[in-house]
């Protein structure tokens, strides 16, 4: 079975400094991975994926992650954290599956990130 | 800017009561996902539809859930009868089929929000 672990329940920051949220995972195989954001009373919104290629992934807002498969991990970055920054942050791993056929998306619990004016 | 809706927002209701949820996919998207999002267990899927029919349901109590799909614009949560425990946001998400299976971005709708009394 696939797991997500986020090790952090909450991560402080202040503006301006950079940032960085942990996430590893356990998956048979090669993973496709997912970063989200959730902010109060909303949905969850995507932020970047990691299908294939280069292990440094760019998405929204100027986060990025890293891809590294020796250590199973896909932590998000940001180099200069803004105070909307603050918000409920989400990684997910699904397994790669040959062919059709039903997939599970497993998200992680969460970390909390509060950015500090 | 299309969005996914749910409907209602807020649900108050008595134990043992049917609770009916709706979702309305981006037009185009031809998966749909339900998510159940607790404190306790974090982001759960619950069931998962392609071109409307049920691919994965296996996260559901199958005693009291039921997910349909009625037509490609509308999907449906029902928990008959509900229980206390069946309070959280339950999150409604869809995607278009663009790659390989797992490699789709998912789209949140804004979720609803279930008291069981």
């Amino acid at each position: 079975a696939q797991s997500v672990a986020q090790p952090e329940d909450q991560v402080n920051v202040a503006e301006g400094n950079p940032l960085t949220v942990k996430c590893t995972y356990s998956v048979s195989g090669n993973p496709y991975l997912f970063w989200y954001v959730q902010y109060p009373n909303r949905g969850l919104q995507f932020l970047l994926k990691y299908i294939t290629g280069d292990n440094l992934v760019k998405g929204s807002y100027g986060f990025e992650a890293e891809f590294n498969k020796s250590q199973t991990s896909f932590h998000l970055k940001k180099p200069s954290a803004l105070v909307s920054d603050s918000a409920l942050y989400f990684c997910a791993v699904s397994p790669r599956y040959s062919g059709a056929g039903s997939y599970q998306l497993t998200f992680g619990k969460g970390t909390k990130l509060s950015v500090i004016p | 800017d299309a969005r996914v809706t749910q409907t209602p927002r807020h649900k108050v209701t008595e134990m043992g009561q049917e609770v009916t949820m709706r979702c309305q996919p981006i037009l185009g998207h031809n998966t749909v996902f339900w998510y159940r999002q607790t404190m306790m267990q974090g982001l759960e899927l619950l069931a998962y539809f392609r071109n409307r029919a049920p691919l994965d349901d296996s996260g559901m109590p199958k005693d009291r859930f039921s997910a349909e799909m009625p037509d490609a614009t509308l999907a449906t949560l029902k928990i008959q009868p509900s229980e206390p425990r069946d309070s959280a946001v339950y999150f409604c998400a869809s995607g278009p089929k663009l790659g390989l299976a797992g490699t789709d971005t998912q789209y949140f709708g804004p979720g609803t929000r279930l008291t069981v009394l």
